[in-house]
């Protein structure tokens, strides 16, 4: 019964296009974070929600937004993709301050 | 910004042996510690945590060690066994805000 799901797990896509990434978290937790980790294996946070609502938004380009339709889901879509969006997005979830779970990553590859 | 560095990119160790991951901060503001274990293809897994108001904390085969004054965190795997074999990550955090800083990670390698 898996706690953080992310879906899709790869997406091959061509620059220019909109894509969305889903994740789903069955913890119950009130917090839900989107993380970029590059090329050089660098975890970067990127957004957080609390209970719907936004309280981190690290210096991401406006192409990228999250949605959070409700406390279990974080959406994350981005627009015109660029070749340097290539990365694993992973998406984590805490209930409060807490240690967060993390979801097995989305592998973006745009070409 | 590279509030966090986890100054060794790698690391290998004979099964058996003590482990020792390091990891140097610069925020003094930090006041939570954790430890993540990463394997390949999957998310980061939460190991370990210690609050500043302490310098030690023990969990099995898995010790974090606290140097406020030098701002300087270790873990300490005894003994390491080969599914140990991760990418470590430590991430401090501080009271007041939900960011976690993640460090630059360390490849641990335990040989068999």
């Amino acid at each position: 019964d898996t706690a953080v799901s992310q879906t899709p797990k790869y997406l091959v896509t061509q620059m220019g296009n909109d894509k969305s990434i889903k994740c789903e978290q069955n913890l119950g937790h009130d917090t839900m974070y989107w993380y970029k980790q590059d090329s050089k294996k660098f975890l970067k946070i990127m957004f957080s929600y609390n209970n719907k609502e936004l309280i981190i938004n690290e210096t991401v380009p406006n192409r990228f937004s999250p949605k959070s339709p409700d406390k279990a889901h974080l959406n994350l879509h981005i627009n015109s993709l660029e070749l340097g969006d290539s990365a694993v997005y992973f998406c984590a979830s805490s209930q409060y301050r807490d240690e967060q779970f993390f979801g097995p990553g989305t592998r973006l590859t745009v070409l | 910004d590279q509030q966090v560095k986890q100054n060794s990119p790698s690391l290998s160790v004979q099964e058996g042996r003590i482990s020792i991951l390091n990891c140097d901060y610069t925020n003094s503001m930090f006041d939570y510690f954790l430890w993540y274990k990463k394997y390949p293809a999957e998310g980061p897994t939460f190991l370990i945590s210690i609050s500043s108001i302490k310098d030690k904390n023990e969990d099995g085969r898995f010790t974090v060690f606290l140097n406020k004054s030098a701002k300087h965190l270790s873990l300490h795997i005894v003994p390491s066994q080969p599914g140990d074999s991760a990418v470590y990550f430590c991430a401090p955090h501080y009271s007041g805000t939900y960011k976690y800083i993640f460090g630059t990670g360390t490849r641990l390698k335990v040989l068999a």
